[in-house]
């Protein structure tokens, strides 16, 4: 399977609790998102990355929200001391280098993130 | 911050007929795409419409944009079962680090069998 992998599926946290999500885009895909995404509701932005440069994080994250992506290739989104308001799905994208404005994002099946 | 806003935001068709739902965006565009989800899944790309575009089919799809109005609709023709799913439109925003894609709300289909 050569597409966006997100690990783990699902994560039941208790509050209070870190936790840390793994993404790994598709080969060669230079530019990697995080979106957050609950019932109901469009996916909403987190941050972005092009290669391993975070150029952009959401004014609205806290900064219990931090993301890397260390050699440009997989990225991790970790949340310090949860609170129930964190759960959500939470979407990885990659897109390919060359699109532009023109780009195709190819999504990840997300982590189902619970928070007790 | 969402840059589409999608209408109706659920909609329910027979199979056979066709789906028409609605997006509308504040800024000015380079083009604007159209997504698809089915209920736990990922994000699928469904088309594309640059902004030099009116109209544009894929299959049973079809995507107009009306930039004067900033908005476009897409049609789904024939509708089936395996097109319940939700559909929402993307625009890239561009600032000075560089652009993102966000998304609007979503139109949630349903499609009775």
């Amino acid at each position: 399977d050569t597409g966006v992998s997100q690990d783990p599926r699902h994560k039941i946290t208790k509050r209070g609790q870190n936790v840390t999500f793994r993404c790994d885009p598709i080969s060669e895909h230079n530019r990697l998102y995080w979106y957050r995404q609950t019932l109901g509701q469009g996916p909403e932005f987190l941050t972005y990355f092009q290669n391993e440069a975070q150029l952009e994080k959401s004014r609205l994250l806290s900064d219990r929200f931090s993301a890397e992506r260390p050699k440009g290739s997989f990225s991790t989104l970790e949340i310090q001391r949860t609170e129930q308001g964190d759960s959500a799905m939470y979407l990885c994208a990659s897109s390919q280098p060359g699109g532009g404005l023109n780009e195709k994002l190819f999504f990840g099946s997300g982590t189902q993130l619970s928070v007790l | 911050s969402q840059q589409g806003e999608e209408d109706p935001q659920a909609l329910s068709i027979q199979e056979g007929e066709n789906a028409t739902m609605n997006c509308s965006y504040k800024t000015s565009i380079n083009n604007l795409q159209w997504y698809r989800q089915n209920s736990g899944r990922g994000l699928v790309h469904l088309i594309l419409i640059r902004s030099n575009e009116r109209e544009k089919h894929s299959g049973r799809l079809r995507v107009t944009l009306d930039t004067s109005k900033k908005s476009s609709s897409l049609l789904i023709t024939a509708s089936r079962a395996a097109d319940t799913a939700s559909y929402f439109c993307a625009t890239q925003l561009i600032n000075t680090g560089g652009f993102k894609t966000i998304f609007g709300a979503g139109t949630r289909l349903f499609v009775k069998a």
